[in-house]
């Protein structure tokens, strides 16, 4: 069975570039999540996919980060326009329902970095 | 809220010497709490995880770590390193509805396997 995939695993874009960042899940996950680790710093959610709705978002920083799960399969996080404090490595993750308790299985992050 | 305090960014051991990261988390209610490995160049894999259940976890790979609700810990310990465990550990507590939906981390332990 496949894990979290993501494309792509790594890239370098100037300031005010456009960036997108895609996830597939596990097949059959409903619950898709998006969490970020910026340099040194602790890895942070920022938001949460019930097959295609947004659940919550309260992680997402600012408005230049846009997340869309069309049909509720796979997720692209659009960054724009890119800033410096943008750089970090961006983990996708997704869990089948959600019982008492669910293990949140990780993809092996896109690392972005803003020059 | 909550929170995860990892204390020790950097731990160092010899090949065979016992594995201590120390994790303390902060919760308003009975957490959920998840111990995860980064290993070079890999996205974040479970160890294990505590649901209430057994205080006393075992994961994969040798390690176990140990539920303290006095203590407010849950420390990942491992009996033997091998050079194979050279990683960064992260602990994380589930969020207040206790359905794992969104993880809080700590800021992560590199751990070092020197001979």
């Amino acid at each position: 069975e496949a894990g979290v995939t993501q494309f792509p695993s790594h890239s370098v874009i100037e300031k005010g570039q456009t960036v997108t960042l895609r996830c597939d899940p596990i097949s059959g996950h409903d619950n898709l999540y998006w969490y970020r680790r910026v340099m040194g710093k602790e890895i942070k959610f920022l938001l949460h996919f019930v097959k295609e709705s947004k659940q919550d978002e309260s992680g997402m920083p600012n408005n230049r980060f846009l997340a869309e799960r069309t049909g509720g399969t796979y997720s692209t996080l659009k960054v724009q326009p890119a800033e410096l404090e943008d750089s970090g490595v961006y983990f996708c993750a997704s869990s089948h329902e959600l019982p008492s308790v669910a293990t949140i299985y990780f993809g092996e992050g896109s690392w972005l970095t803003v020059v | 809220a909550q929170s995860v305090t990892q204390l020790g960014s950097h731990v160092s051991v010899s090949e065979g010497a016992l594995v201590l990261l120390r994790c303390n988390y902060s919760s308003s209610v009975p957490p959920y709490l998840f111990w995860y490995v980064q290993y070079p160049n890999q996205g974040l894999q479970l160890l294990l995880k505590y649901t209430s259940a057994a205080t006393l976890v075992k994961g994969i790979n040798g390690f176990e770590a140990e539920f303290k609700k006095s203590e407010t810990s849950f420390h990942l310990t491992k009996p033997s390193a091998h050079m194979s465990d050279a990683a960064e550990y992260f602990c994380a507590v589930s969020d207040e509805t206790g359905t794992a939906s969104k993880l809080t981390f700590g800021t992560g332990t590199r751990l070092q396997v020197t001979l």
